[in-house]
């Protein structure tokens, strides 16, 4: 079955600090690994996205990185601030026929960034 | 900037009222979607559509259908709505093949 696996469900962190999140997949094939950032009562917004030929993307302080044997993917966010506080959202693509993807999204992280 | 524009923010509907959920983009994709969304799961997909009159069942279209009449515009509705859909339903269009998808702010729907 394909399912994308977020831990920790909800994280709390202070200011300053790092943080990873993780992500594991059984997605099979997949096309690409994307982390989305949404905070409370918006759409997600694409942080980064990688094929499985690219094991890690910035994006300011957000590094993905991905390891597609393992099938495992982690988000890192560097100097947190508290407009980092969102969840975080793993989705991987799995290819169908056509060439048109379909997303299998995480139930995503929820950060919380304290003073 | 492109744009996925979802007409209500907040929508609150009685049980067996027909409900209209509008989706609009700026940006000529081809591709639609109609996602929802709950606490402790990942986004579903409900309904896609790859172009205009054309549309496919997602994961979850019981008690969905959608409209494509035109190609910017993207209409979910809820024949009769029930205390179980009540949700975030979060719209989401791309160009075919492409990498990204835009999604909209969502539509928190709650019917009572």
């Amino acid at each position: 079955k394909n399912q994308v696996e977020q831990s920790p469900q909800s994280l709390i962190i202070l200011e300053g600090k790092n943080c990873t999140l993780q992500c594991n997949y059984t997605v099979s094939p997949f096309s690409n690994l994307r982390w989305y950032k949404q905070d409370t009562g918006r759409g997600p917004v694409s942080l980064t996205i990688m094929t499985f030929s690219e094991n890690t993307k910035s994006n300011g302080r957000y590094t993905a990185t991905l390891d597609a044997d393992t099938k495992q993917s982690s988000l890192h966010i560097t100097a947190s601030q508290l407009s980092d506080s969102a969840s975080y959202i793993c989705v991987v693509s799995l290819p169908l026929s056509g060439g048109y993807n379909k997303l299998i999204f995480g139930a995503g992280t929820r950060l919380a960034v304290h003073p | 900037d492109v744009k996925v524009t979802q007409s209500s923010r907040y929508l609150v509907k009685r049980t067996g009222e027909k409900v209209f959920l509008e989706c609009v983009q700026d940006m000529d994709h081809e591709n639609m979607f109609w996602y929802r969304q709950d606490p402790g799961l990942g986004l579903r997909l409900i309904y896609f559509s790859y172009d205009v009159k054309m549309k496919e069942k997602g994961d979850i279209p019981e008690g969905y259908s959608v409209s494509r009449e035109k190609k910017e515009r993207f209409s979910l509705i809820l024949e009769s709505a029930s205390t179980n859909q009540t949700s975030m339903y979060l719209c989401a269009s791309t160009a075919p093949r492409a990498g990204g998808y835009t999604f909209g702010s969502g539509t928190r729907l709650t019917v009572v």
